[in-house]
């Protein structure tokens, strides 16, 4: 069965810092990734997504992710964080004519 | 700018009463999905519709809850009779499908934020 890994329930960085989140899938085929984010009191929200192709991916709001088959993972990255990226982000897999299934999610925490 | 709507954002109700949650998909999309949100369980996925069938609702406690969609603008879920463990923040999520084609992105609503006393 497929499944998702966030390894991180919650990560500190200051702001004006790079951050890498971490998600490991497991799945027998290739997977279909995506990265959402949940500010407080909203919906989650598609950052990212991986179908094929580039394996790094570009998404919204400066945030990207590389997709490694070696690693099965599929870690997010953003160069310099900033006060309001602060929110929980959710790794997720799926596959072709199905669900997707969701990662407990990561809490990111911006020092000012 | 289309977006799910749920209603109500809030509810607050006593231990066995009934509970009616509803959502209104993005217009055209045609599979729609109930999750439930807590801090110690995370999102969990409750049930979810194609072309307002159920497709998979393994997720949901039978005794209790059930999830409808009497036309294709609308979604329900309800809890009959509720519990205070029934307390959490359900989202309702739409999102666009074609056989065979790649799982697709998923658009979510603010949520209902579910207080069972």
């Amino acid at each position: 069965a497929q499944s998702v890994t966030q390894p991180d329930i919650h990560i500190t960085v200051s702001e004006g810092a790079s951050l890498e989140l971490r998600c490991n899938y497991s799945y027998g085929a290739t997977p279909y990734l995506f990265w959402y984010v949940q500010s407080p009191g909203q919906g989650l929200q598609l950052l990212l997504k991986y179908f094929s192709g580039d394996t790094l991916v570009q998404g919204i709001k400066g945030f990207e992710a590389e997709f490694k088959r070696s690693q099965s993972s599929f870690n997010l990255r953003k160069p310099s964080v900033h006060w309001s990226d602060a929110a929980e982000y959710f790794c997720a897999v799926g596959k072709r004519d199905d669900k997707i299934i969701f990662g407990k999610g990561t809490r990111l925490h911006i020092l000012p | 700018d289309a977006r799910v709507t749920q209603t109500p954002r809030h509810k607050v109700t006593e231990m066995g009463q009934e509970v009616t949650m509803r959502c209104q998909p993005i217009l055209g999309h045609n599979t729609v999905f109930w999750y439930r949100q807590t801090m110690m369980q995370g999102l969990e996925l409750l049930a979810y519709f194609r072309n307002r069938a159920p497709l998979d609702d393994s997720g949901m406690p039978k005794d209790r809850f059930s999830a409808e969609m009497p036309d294709a603008t609308l979604a329900t879920l309800k809890i009959q009779p509720s519990e205070p463990r029934d307390s959490a923040v359900y989202f309702c999520a739409s999102g666009p499908w074609v056989q065979g084609a790649f799982p697709y992105e998923q658009y979510f609503g603010p949520g209902t934020r579910l207080t069972v006393t």
